[in-house]
């Protein structure tokens, strides 16, 4: 069975721009979560999603919005790049909302100048 | 909010010896879950080991073991026979296992870099 994807793996953005980040999970995962990890903050939670509906949300500026479809993929979008907003984005997904273990796709660098 | 603590930022080992790697969390909940999380050099994250907090027997995957203390709240990572492949920094992570409404975001600690030395 494959495993988490995201796309893109690496991209470079300019500050003021927006970038949508995908993530595709797990064939059967209905669940899926963002997390972004920088060297300074380390791994923060930014969504939870699951069946299309965000269950909960980190502590991250409006920037910092998501969505899921039908078919569990998801996306996550930041608007009005920062400079600090340069970091690892990693998606999860779990089986279903209360499913215990959650595995981590190879998460896509952003990188804002 | 529940807090994850990881007082080694570094350890090194050496092949074939075993090295302990300490977390400590902090949580009012009764229920939830502990897991250890491996990120190599390609930054993917690997599950390694999960415990349930109402499990009193301790995980064990292989080479890989925990030491769960949930009145001390203490959950230490045992690796036994270290190998190369066993370079990385490793994290340490909390989920509530409670309301759904709340949802089940993992808590993670700042991490420990483990050094294999041949």
């Amino acid at each position: 069975k494959a495993g988490v994807t995201q796309t893109p793996r690496y991209l470079i953005k300019t500050r003021g721009q927006q970038v949508t980040l995908s993530c595709s999970p797990i064939s059967g995962h209905r669940s899926v979560s963002w997390y972004q990890q920088t060297p300074g903050q380390g791994l923060q939670f930014l969504f939870e999603y699951f069946s299309e509906t965000q269950r909960n949300k980190g502590n991250f500026p409006g920037r910092f919005s998501g969505r899921q479809f039908s078919n569990s993929r998801s996306e996550m979008n930041v608007s009005t790049l920062e400079l600090g907003d340069s970091a690892l984005y990693l998606c999860a997904s779990s089986l279903d909302v209360g499913y215990a273990e959650q595995f981590f796709g190879p998460g896509t660098r952003l990188t804002v100048l | 909010a529940q807090t994850v603590t990881q007082s080694q930022p570094e350890m090194s080992v050496q092949e074939a010896e075993t090295v302990t790697l300490s977390c400590t969390y902090d949580t009012s909940e009764s229920d939830y879950y502990l897991f250890w999380y491996k990120q190599p050099p390609s930054r993917q994250m690997i599950l390694v080991i999960r415990q349930e907090a109402y499990k009193q027997q301790n995980a064990t995957e292989n080479r890989f073991s925990v030491n769960f203390q949930k009145a001390a709240k203490s959950f230490s990572l045992k690796i036994s026979d270290s190998q190369l492949g066993d370079a990385a920094m490793y994290f340490c992570a909390y989920r509530s296992a409670g309301s759904s409404n709340s949802g089940y975001a993992l808590n993670f600690g700042k991490g420990t870099s483990l050094l294999v030395t041949p």
